[in-house]
């Protein structure tokens, strides 16, 4: 059983500070992972992606990911109101069939 | 740039009656996934197609849940005999074909209410 685990939060941050999302995963041959932002209501959106160790940026995101260790995140940097949101985190597997495992999503507020 | 497209929006429904809920993928995806999505919760999977391939079957919790692809485009998933904990949101996302295609489209997804 792929399992995808994240702290459901809420995680509450000031604005203008950086928040810290992590996800973990149990398939050690795990090759992708993606972070995905869901607004209240809608539907999830692709914000970051990543496939090897270290930090990716982009923007006031970066991604991290620790293969040995078993864990990807999300940093936000200069936190905005608008970035209040559930952050989902999604694992690939490897082989040919594409269904990533989605953790429950970690719930960010961003106060002013 | 039409991006996937879901419909109804929202089903109410009775417990017992059948629903067809639709996904239209971006033009030229070869991919579609249906997800479900309960209040509060995570995505859970219910079926895959990629191409002509067979599809993936393996998250549909019942044998009320189905789901076709016509023409490799269009879906349909229906569900017979609705039941309460059928209620949640529906959605669909579509990929891009080829190993490097790997994002996700999700549409604005069906909130199915089984009363």
């Amino acid at each position: 059983q792929k399992e995808v685990e994240q702290n459901s939060g809420p995680l509450s941050v000031p604005e203008g500070a950086i928040a810290s999302l992590n996800c973990t995963y149990s398939d050690r041959g795990s090759q992708s992972f993606f972070w995905y932002r869901q607004y209240s209501g809608k539907s999830p959106e692709l914000i970051m992606s990543i496939y090897s160790n270290g930090d990716k940026e982009d923007g006031r995101f970066t991604a991290q990911l620790n293969k040995a260790s078993q864990y990807v995140s999300l940093l936000i940097r200069d936190s905005q109101p608008s970035d209040s949101a559930t952050y989902l985190c999604a694992v690939k597997g490897p082989g040919g069939s594409y269904i990533p495992t989605f953790g429950r999503g970690t719930s960010l507020i961003v106060h002013p | 740039g039409a991006g996937v497209s879901q419909s109804p929006s929202n089903k109410v429904t009775e417990k017992g009656k059948d629903v067809e809920l639709r996904c239209d993928p971006i033009s030229g995806h070869t991919a579609l996934y249906w997800y479900r999505q309960s209040l509060g919760q995570g995505l859970e999977f219910l079926i895959y197609f990629q191409g002509n391939s067979a599809p993936d079957k393996s998250g549909l919790p019942s044998d009320r849940f189905s789901a076709e692809r016509t023409g490799g485009s269009v879906s349909t998933l229906t569900i017979q005999r609705t039941q309460q904990e059928d209620s949640a949101v529906y959605l669909c996302a579509s990929r891009g074909g080829g190993a490097v295609q790997e994002t996700q489209y999700f549409g604005p997804g069906t909130r199915l209410l089984v009363l």
